[in-house]
């Protein structure tokens, strides 16, 4: 079972425009939710991060938007530079007191930016 | 540089044979957690470990154990390896238990002949 799919699995974008990139989560217990981007060869590096008390969160070119009611979340880049080229994870986990699970990642996103 | 790091950088070896892969914490971070990344499975956690003590298990199978020790350095060991065994296996590193910013290493890749 799935608990985090993550869409699109590949994206192309042209340099300066917007990269999408959306997840969406069955288990109604998670309440973090970061996205990672991974260069071919590194681990994965955090990029961003949200809590579900808040319905966005930007960091520079990066936003988060989260939508509770429809538990999806996504990550938006502006401006996209070709230096973005990576492949992008969502993941979701809970934080709590009595032990914080590990992370559930999506899939995936390989994006380029087309310069 | 996450501050993580992880020993040895590649392994290769046969299969029914057992290897221990090492992890270091960032300074400070008290919870070890080891993901391995395959292409058909994608990253998958395994286990957690919180100041010496397991504190959560995802996927991990039973060939499978971990350790962390007082100086909070951690070891995973896979033992009786198949070929399926073969990927990328991360640590990360949080804080602690409440917060749940993970930092990860550079990995270790693991090859099974």
């Amino acid at each position: 079972q799935q608990q985090v799919k993550q869409s699109p699995q590949s994206l192309i974008v042209q340099k300066g425009g917007i990269s999408i990139i959306n997840c969406a989560y069955e288990n109604t217990a998670f309440d973090y939710f970061p996205w990672y981007q991974q260069f071919p060869g590194k681990g994965p590096a955090l990029l961003i991060a949200i809590r579900p008390d808040v319905s966005e969160k930007k960091e520079g070119r990066f936003t988060i938007s989260f939508n509770k009611s429809a538990k999806q979340f996504s990550l938006h880049i502006m401006d996209s530079q070709p230096g973005d080229s990576a492949t992008y994870f969502c993941a979701a986990s809970r934080v709590n007191r009595g032990g914080a699970d590990g992370l559930t990642f999506g899939k995936g996103t390989h994006l380029i930016i087309q310069p | 540089d996450s501050g993580v790091t992880q020993t040895p950088k590649h392994l290769i070896t046969a299969t029914g044979q057992r290897v221990t892969l090492r992890c270091s914490p960032r300074s400070g971070d008290l919870s070890v957690y080891w993901y391995q990344q395959s292409l058909d499975q994608g990253l998958q956690f395994l286990i957690q470990y919180y100041n010496g003590e397991e504190r959560a298990k995802g996927n991990i199978l039973e060939r499978f154990s971990a350790q962390q020790f007082p100086d909070l350095h951690s070891e995973l060991n896979l033992s009786s390896l198949e070929l399926g065994d073969s990927a990328l296996y991360f640590c990360a590193s949080s804080e602690g238990l409440a917060n749940n910013e993970q930092f990860f290493g550079p990995g270790t890749r693991l090859t099974v002949l």
